[in-house]
């Protein structure tokens, strides 16, 4: 089983319409990230939670918002859908830095589609 | 946070070496080098990650030259698989309660021709 999941995987919705991607993982970190990827160009960090109690916006939040329901979860919501917000969503998960390497495990993304 | 520049794309062929330099005038004296592939419709994966000299693993080996301000992915004898984008991301390694912005550029396209 993949270490972390995304769901759902494609979702087409409608401008002004509410939706939630969630994201779980069995990895046991307890950090974790939603970046979005529009074609052609790199991914952007929208927001990141150190733990449970811990979220911070990253350097696209606005008209997104966060819930770290768990541990394992977490949960990007787009209050209001609008076109522009069209793109491939990723979650990833790290561990503390204990060792050497900061690596981060990618989720296979949603991809979204706002009419 | 260091800004990176790394060529757009490249095209090699197959069994060649193919070498990406990715350029980071202020990195800053915590920061790591880090390089991550991506496949079309997949998330980024990890690749190699180093501080100084040289480091290789069973994927790829990775150069940074004493004043650190470029580095070197080096991609052995090549095959079509490895086809993707190529990120390099520079930023803090440790920081248990601070930032932990690894900024993804637009990366370099990679076209492995057979």
């Amino acid at each position: 089983d993949a270490d972390v999941t995304q769901t759902p995987r494609n979702r087409i919705t409608k401008t002004g319409k509410r939706i939630m991607l969630e994201c779980s993982q069995t990895k046991g970190h307890d950090r974790m990230y939603w970046y979005r990827q529009d074609p052609g160009l790199g991914l952007r960090l929208i927001y990141y939670s150190f733990d449970v109690k811990d979220i911070n916006k990253g350097e696209i939040s606005d008209g997104y918002s966060v819930s770290r329901q768990a541990q394992a979860k977490f949960s990007l919501s787009l209050e209001s859908a609008i076109p522009n917000q069209t793109a491939l969503y990723f979650c990833a998960t790290s561990d503390r830095p204990r060792t050497s390497y900061n690596e981060q495990f990618f989720g296979p993304g949603t991809r979204l589609t706002v009419l | 946070l260091a800004k990176t520049t790394q060529p757009i794309s490249m095209d090699s062929y197959e069994g060649q070496e193919v070498n990406i330099t990715c350029s980071h005038n202020n990195i800053a004296t915590n920061d790591y080098i880090t390089w991550y592939q991506q496949f079309p419709s997949q998330g980024p994966r990890f690749i190699i990650q180093g501080y100084k000299t040289k480091v290789t693993n069973e994927v790829a080996s990775l150069f940074i030259p004493a004043d650190r301000k470029s580095s070197t992915l080096s991609l052995p004898r090549v095959s079509l698989s490895d086809t993707a984008v190529y990120y390099c991301l520079v930023g803090d390694r440790i920081s248990n309660f601070g930032n932990e912005k690894l900024t993804f550029g637009t990366g370099t396209r990679l076209t492995i021709i057979p």
